[in-house]
């Protein structure tokens, strides 16, 4: 079974801090590895595909790097609306399996 | 660009649905097309992705003989029809675009449908 697990499952921070989530694979997913966002009530939204390029219209200070089975999202500062769920997804072999999410919270 | 989930309601255990997706504002055959689900307060679980020219199909193993992907290209929507529901298929519904003909990664969502299976 493929299993994506991430960390940490809350993360509290303030506006202006970095943020770093992490993602981890139980087999490489070489780099087809997402990150999006989902705000209450709202559909997610995709911000990083491949691991690292970032979706249209997202801003630049979403970021993502990994390779394999060590994936990372990175926030450079907070933005009010960056407090979220944030879910990764990857693919192989006609399989799609998500995160179980972590929450970013305002501290 | 624009995806819009119908179908959705409150169900009773064993019976049957069929959701639909229209899309509109993009080549619609051109592309992938999945349904993810999300059960109240739960993550997200990706349920099945049929590609363009639907030669492609898979299904997440927990639902493979009760839920069917299916898309008609001439009138721009995508399909599920869910077989015997169950209390535990109670989720909302997304459909999403894929960014490639095959499957990859869900640049456009909808709304979402919410399904209630209740008796």
């Amino acid at each position: 079974e493929f299993v994506l697990t991430q960390s940490p499952a809350t993360l509290s921070l303030s506006p202006g801090e970095r943020a770093t989530l992490s993602c981890r694979a139980s087999q490489t997913v070489s780099f087809y590895l997402a990150w999006y966002q989902q705000k209450p009530g709202q559909a997610p939204r995709l911000l990083i595909y491949d691991a690292s390029n970032r979706a249209t219209g997202i801003p630049d200070r979403f970021s993502g790097s990994g390779s394999g089975t060590d994936f990372t999202l990175t926030i450079s500062s907070l933005e009010p609306e960056d407090f979220a769920v944030y879910y990764c997804q990857q693919r192989n072999n006609w399989l799609i399996t998500f995160g179980q999410g972590t929450r970013l919270e305002i501290k | 660009v624009q995806l819009v989930e119908s179908g959705g309601g409150v169900v009773q255990p064993g019976r049957s649905l069929r959701l639909s997706c229209t899309a509109s504002g993009f080549t619609f055959r051109s592309y992938g097309m999945h349904w993810v689900r999300q059960a109240p307060g739960k993550g997200l679980e990706w349920v099945p992705c049929i590609s363009s020219s639907s030669s492609y199909i898979n299904h997440v193993d927990s639902v493979k003989g009760r839920f069917t992907i299916s898309r008609d290209n001439s009138k721009d929507t995508l399909y599920l029809q869910i077989n015997n529901l169950r209390a535990e298929d109670t989720a909302v519904y997304y459909c999403a675009k894929d960014l490639t003909f095959r499957y990859s990664f869900m640049d456009v969502w909808g709304k979402g449908t919410t399904v209630t299976v209740s008796s």
